[in-house]
């Protein structure tokens, strides 16, 4: 079946836009994850999203960090007035509840020029 | 604040070879314990979970340990081939489940033909 999408693959902006990021998780899957993966930092959680639960924020930088899920599906990341230090690999993943083995997507490359 | 490490940073072995991967986390706490791994450019794929009840599985050529008291994981790769050069990662969950990850470095593998 289909796995983890997310789009756009790459995006390149300048500092100060704001920027969305999106997510399609595998069908039936409750649990959603966002990630980044940055030189330097390796991989470090965002946030959480579990069925109809308060999402999980501690991960988030900044409050210029914030993200959606609509209808238990789709996600999106937004991060607005972007800055340099945004620039990093964007991953998203999701889960059942049973295993809660995690199945991530390809990214999103985010570059802050 | 869990921590999880793993060494070698990097690893060049012969084709044909065995080998193993280390990873090791300082909070005994986990719910489970997964390995991916990840090509350049790339996501992260799945190759193991192993919950906290268990103490090995076993995917092909692949074999991960958990010894959850001592905090170790290892991942055995067996008959190595140029095909399993990739990054490969380690993450653990928290005690209670379906949350977020907290990852190690990872090892860069290198398989010489």
């Amino acid at each position: 079946g289909a796995g983890v999408s997310q789009s756009p693959s790459n995006k390149v902006t300048e500092k100060g836009k704001d920027v969305e990021l999106r997510c399609d998780p595998i069908s039936g899957h409750t649990a959603l994850y966002w990630y980044r993966q940055s030189l330097g930092q390796g991989l470090e959680f965002l946030i959480y999203f579990q069925g109809n639960s308060a999402p999980d924020k501690s991960g988030l930088p900044s409050d210029r960090f914030s993200a959606e899920r609509t209808g238990g599906s789709v996600s999106t990341l937004t991060i607005q007035r972007t800055q340099q230090e945004d620039s990093a690999v964007y991953l998203c993943a999701s889960s059942l509840e049973d295993t809660y083995e995690q199945y991530f997507g390809p990214g999103t490359r985010l570059t802050v020029t | 604040k869990q921590e999880v490490t793993q060494i070698p940073a990097a690893l060049s072995v012969p084709e044909g070879e065995n080998l193993v991967l280390n990873c090791s986390f300082t909070d005994s706490a986990i719910y489970n314990l997964q390995w991916f791994r990840q090509d350049p450019g790339k996501g992260l794929t799945s190759l193991l979970l192993i919950q906290s009840s268990q103490r090995e599985q076993t995917s092909g050529r692949l074999n991960a340990s958990l010894d959850k008291s001592s905090g170790r994981s290892t991942l055995y790769i067996a008959a190595s081939q140029p095909g399993d050069s990739a990054t490969y990662l380690c993450a653990v969950s928290p005690h209670f489940g379906n949350e977020k990850l907290t990852f190690g470095t990872g090892t860069r593998l290198t398989i010489i033909p």
